[in-house]
């Protein structure tokens, strides 16, 4: 089965400071993606970052990045120099990636919410 | 290019009646969800199609809840009879199901049920 934990329910962090949001998850699946969603105030959820699990680099967006560490099943999210525009709620995701009966199916974590102090 | 649209973006309702959302996946993608938000219960999957075909329902809470895809452009979410407990806000997303599995989210619909 799969599973994702963000044990985090809420951040702070200080403007212009990184930030780690943590992410495990579990999977039988060999191949498989890892996500990162932002979900500002106003309700959209925006694709952030996509690490695959057959990825040899950490993914980096910009700001941000994926800390991969497959053994430990980890993908923690890096914001770097934050801004407080990046005060949101952040959703780690996974889905399988070899196709398979059943097809893919995108599974959630909880979510952190983060604040950004000026 | 325009992203996943959903409509109505907000609707109010009383209970009993008949609620339908609707969703227009991105060209060309292959896969559409539907999710369910609230603060209890998060993000849920409640059904998703591959090819206009209902693949796993497994989240769909109950009979009063059917979703359809009658072809690669459209889908709905059916709501009958709706109930308080239904107020959450409803996601379509649509995949590329060979790129990476990256799902793109529509703006969503905010139902409330009174």
């Amino acid at each position: 089965a799969q599973k994702i934990t963000q044990t985090q329910p809420g951040m702070f962090v200080q403007e212009k400071e990184a930030v780690t949001l943590d992410c495990t998850y579990d999977t039988s699946d060999p191949s498989y993606g890892l996500f990162w969603y932002k979900q500002p105030s106003s309700g959209e959820m925006i694709f952030l970052i996509y690490q695959g699990s057959y990825d040899q680099q950490n993914a980096t967006e910009g700001r941000y990045s994926l800390n991969f560490q497959k053994a430990r099943k980890s993908a923690n999210l890096v914001i770097s120099a934050s801004q407080l525009g990046d005060s949101a709620m952040y959703f780690c995701a996974m889905s399988p990636l070899a196709r398979r009966t059943g097809g893919f199916k995108t599974i959630f974590g909880a979510g952190t919410r983060l604040f950004v102090k000026a | 290019d325009a992203g996943v649209i959903q409509s109505p973006r907000h609707e109010v309702t009383e209970m009993g009646q008949e609620v339908t959302l609707r969703c227009k996946p991105i060209s060309g993608h292959d896969y559409l969800f539907w999710y369910r938000q609230t603060m209890m219960r998060g993000l849920e999957l409640l059904i998703y199609f591959n090819n206009n075909v209902p693949i796993d329902d497994s989240g769909m809470p109950e009979d009063r809840f059917s979703a359809k895809m009658p072809n690669a452009s459209f889908s709905t979410l059916k709501i009958q009879p709706s109930e308080p407990r239904d107020s959450a806000v409803y996601f379509c997303a649509s995949s590329l199901g060979i790129s990476g599995n990256t799902i793109y989210f529509g703006e969503g619909s905010w139902l409330t049920v009174v």
